[in-house]
């Protein structure tokens, strides 16, 4: 089993409908971080969560530091926000970066 | 602001050839790492540093090579012992006690 589990693996959903991104881990974590990558494009950081929970803009990102769990949520979500979201968490114990395989995106207009 | 810069976003080179991808960071942070990611596929550990002069093999190594000579920067060289180089390869600090910071990327596609 991965240690960082990504859900769903593809979500195709309507512009204007709320997104949720779930990560789940099974070690622990000083950090976590969601990323966003467009097709053929570079990484972009969204978030970095330690504990709580973070806004930027249409993007939410919550954690659950007992449940092991990560939240990612896109509210009236646009056909730019089509792309890869990458949940990757800092072990505690090796400081190593794991990353989970990704969830793509697809908002259609 | 303080950040990583990756150069360049995209690179193109003859089979064969030797390529160094630049990263340099002005976050004063220790570690420095370097990703490798295939298409559809998840991102994979090439080579970390977490001091300046000394580095480590991650899971993919073969076919690479890092220097550390400063403490801001981490190049990275694809030799041509790598068997399939093109890639997307990303590059990223951290302080030790807490999380990353990610560069955008070099997309290189060796023809």
């Amino acid at each position: 089993k991965n240690e960082v589990e990504q859900s769903p693996q593809n979500l195709t959903a309507q512009e204007g409908e709320f997104i949720t991104i779930n990560c789940s881990y099974s070690v622990g974590i000083s950090a976590l971080h969601w990323l966003q990558q467009h097709p053929g494009g570079g990484i972009v950081s969204l978030f970095m969560l330690s504990s709580g929970k973070k806004k930027h803009g249409r993007l939410i990102a919550t954690i659950n530091i007992q449940e092991k769990h990560s939240s990612l949520h896109i509210t009236a979500s646009h056909p730019r926000d089509s792309a890869v979201y990458i949940c990757a968490v800092r072990s505690d114990s090796n400081y190593q970066l794991i990353w989970g395989a990704g969830t793509k995106l697809i908002i259609k207009p | 602001d303080g950040g990583i810069t990756q150069s360049p976003k995209y690179l193109f080179r003859k089979e064969g050839q030797n390529v160094t991808l630049s990263c340099e960071q002005n976050l004063n942070h220790d570690a420095m790492y370097w990703y490798r990611q295939d298409p559809g596929q998840g991102l994979r550990l090439i080579y970390y540093s977490q001091i300046v002069n000394d580095f480590q093999k991650g899971d993919i190594a073969e076919g690479y090579s890092v220097s550390r000579e400063k403490k801001e920067s981490f190049p990275l060289t694809v030799t041509s012992a790598q068997k399939n180089p093109t890639a997307f390869y990303l590059c990223a600090s951290s302080a030790h006690w807490y999380g990353y910071t990610f560069g955008s990327g070099t997309r290189l596609t060796v023809v």
